[in-house]
C-alpha cells in the first residue's frame, strides 16, 4: 500500500536552533515529491518540488532534499515566523493515472 | 494576481441541508481538486477534474457532488447524505501532471 509518513508530528525549537523534518514514503512509480507550508486556518502554500534522488532545493532558511525512500526539510536558524505545519505530498503513478498522497504534517513551533 | 478563490470562508449547515462551496481559479490550470482536511489526518481527495465537463471520484466521494462546466470553476456540493460533513475544505488546481498544487484559502463547514 502506498504510504507517506511524516515525523515528528510536532517539533518545538528555540529560535536559531536548526533541525530537520522527515517525510518517508513507500510508493511505486514516484513522479515527484512536494513540500508545503500551512498556517492555521489557511490553505497550504507551495514550497518545493523534488523529482529525483539527490536533488536539493533551497529557499531562505529552508532546504529540501530527496533520497529514494525519504525527503528531509532542513530548517537552518529558524525564526518564530517559520512556525507552521509543514506537509509533504507524493505524486505517483497508480493504476494508470497519477495520484497525490499527502502526509499528516509536522507542526513546527519556534520559540523566541 | 492569479490564484484560487474559495467562498465562503465559513459556512454553517443544518442537518438535512445541501450546501455548495465555491472554487474559482484564474491560473488557466486544466486540473482542479477538492480535498477535505480533518485534525490529525492528511488531506483526503474528494473529487478531481482534469478537463471541462469531466470529473472523477477521489477516495472519499460519498455524499459529495461536483460539476465542471467552465475551466475556471469547480463547485462542490455537500449533500445531506454526507454523515460527517464538519471539516475544512480545500480546493486546488495544477498544470496537469506537472509541479505542485496551488491551493485556495479554504472553507470551514460546520453542521449545526
Amino acid at each position: 500500500e502506498d504510504q507517506v509518513t511524516q515525523s515528528p508530528e510536532a517539533l518545538r525549537l528555540q529560535e536559531g536552533e536548526s533541525s530537520s523534518l522527515n517525510c518517508s514514503y513507500t510508493v511505486s512509480g514516484l513522479r515527484g515529491l512536494f513540500w508545503y507550508r500551512q498556517d492555521p486556518g489557511k490553505g497550504p502554500e507551495f514550497l518545493f518540488t523534488l523529482y529525483s534522488a539527490g536533488e536539493e532545493k533551497e529557499k531562505e532558511r529552508l532546504k529540501a532534499t530527496l533520497t529514494k525512500k525519504e525527503s528531509f526539510l532542513h530548517i537552518t536558524a529558524p525564526k518564530p515566523e517559520d512556525s507552521a505545519t509543514y506537509l509533504c505530498a507524493v505524486l505517483m503513478n497508480s493504476g494508470g493515472y497519477q495520484k497525490v498522497t499527502f502526509g499528516t504534517g509536522t507542526k513546527l513551533q519556534v520559540i523566541p | 494576481d492569479g490564484g484560487i478563490t474559495q467562498s465562503p470562508k465559513y459556512l454553517f449547515r443544518k442537518e438535512g441541508q445541501n450546501v455548495t462551496l465555491s472554487c474559482e481559479q484564474n491560473l488557466n490550470h486544466d486540473a482542479m481538486y477538492w480535498y477535505r482536511q480533518d485534525p490529525g489526518q492528511g488531506l483526503r481527495l474528494i473529487y478531481y477534474s482534469q478537463i471541462v465537463n469531466d470529473f472523477q471520484k477521489g477516495d472519499i466521494a460519498e455524499g459529495y457532488s461536483v460539476s465542471r462546466e467552465k475551466k475556471e470553476s469547480f463547485p462542490l456540493t455537500v449533500t445531506s447524505a454526507q454523515k460527517n460533513p464538519t471539516a475544512f475544505y480545500l480546493c486546488a488546481s495544477s498544470i496537469q501532471g506537472i509541479g505542485g498544487y496551488t491551493f485556495g484559502s479554504g472553507t470551514r463547514l460546520t453542521v449545526v
